[in-house]
């Protein structure tokens, strides 16, 4: 079973700093994907990456199959970003199975 | 985004009663999903179906049970609903590249 480790749990930051939320995982995987979940409950899908670099707008994701470990990156954050953050992994075909780690809750203070 | 909805989207019941939650797809997507999130913990599958009939174990399978007869319905019964089923249920779809997060059932068992 693979062992999903997000870090930090919490980080609180003043806005336009830059955020770095951590990912570890003990089993090789598949893929990676990083999500946002708002304050309201909703989930939303931000990447899905198996090896080198993603960026989306102000968001880049990174991951290192060799050390397993992936982060995901925010520049110049501003308080709409204050979310919580979850890392999971795949092992199967596609998208079959995911292992969530527990969330990075993330608040930005203006 | 994927139009995915859940129904109920918030329930009450006492323990011993059965439960049916729904999750209907527009998306046409083959992988469906139950998750259940709780504090403390990260998202756990419930259970998954990779197609019509075709459906699975997830990590936390036991006291539920799933059934998909149509493409675009994944149901999630509890049997007998317990006290340590009050969870949020988090339905998903996905195709081959990312999935995506119906906006969650709030389920209390009293």
């Amino acid at each position: 079973k693979n062992e999903v480790e997000q870090s930090p749990q919490n980080l609180t930051a003043q806005e336009g700093e830059f955020i770095t939320i951590n990912c570890s995982y003990s089993v090789g995987i598949s893929a990676l994907h990083w999500l946002q979940q708002h304050p309201g409950g909703g989930i939303v899908s931000l990447f899905m990456l198996s090896s080198g670099k993603k960026k989306h707008g102000r968001l880049i994701a990174t991951i290192n199959i060799q050390e397993k470990h992936s982060s995901l990156h925010i520049t110049a954050s501003h308080p709409r970003d204050s979310a919580v953050y979850i890392c999971a992994v795949g092992e199967g075909f596609g998208n079959e199975k995911l292992t969530f780690g527990t969330g990075t809750r993330l608040t930005i203070i203006p | 985004d994927a139009g995915i909805t859940q129904s109920p989207r918030h329930k009450v019941t006492e323990t011993g009663t059965p439960v049916t939650l729904r999750c209907h797809q527009t998306e046409n997507h083959r992988y469906m999903y139950w998750y259940r999130q709780d504090p403390g913990h990260g998202l756990r599958l419930i259970h998954y179906s990779y197609g019509v009939k075709d459906t699975d174990k997830g990590e936390v399978s036991d006291g539920y049970s799933v059934s998909r007869s149509k493409t675009e319905d994944f149901l999630l019964t509890l049997e007998s609903a317990t006290s340590s089923q009050t969870s949020v249920y988090f339905c998903a779809t996905a195709d081959y590249n990312e999935q995506f997060f119906g906006p969650g059932t709030r389920l209390t068992v009293l």
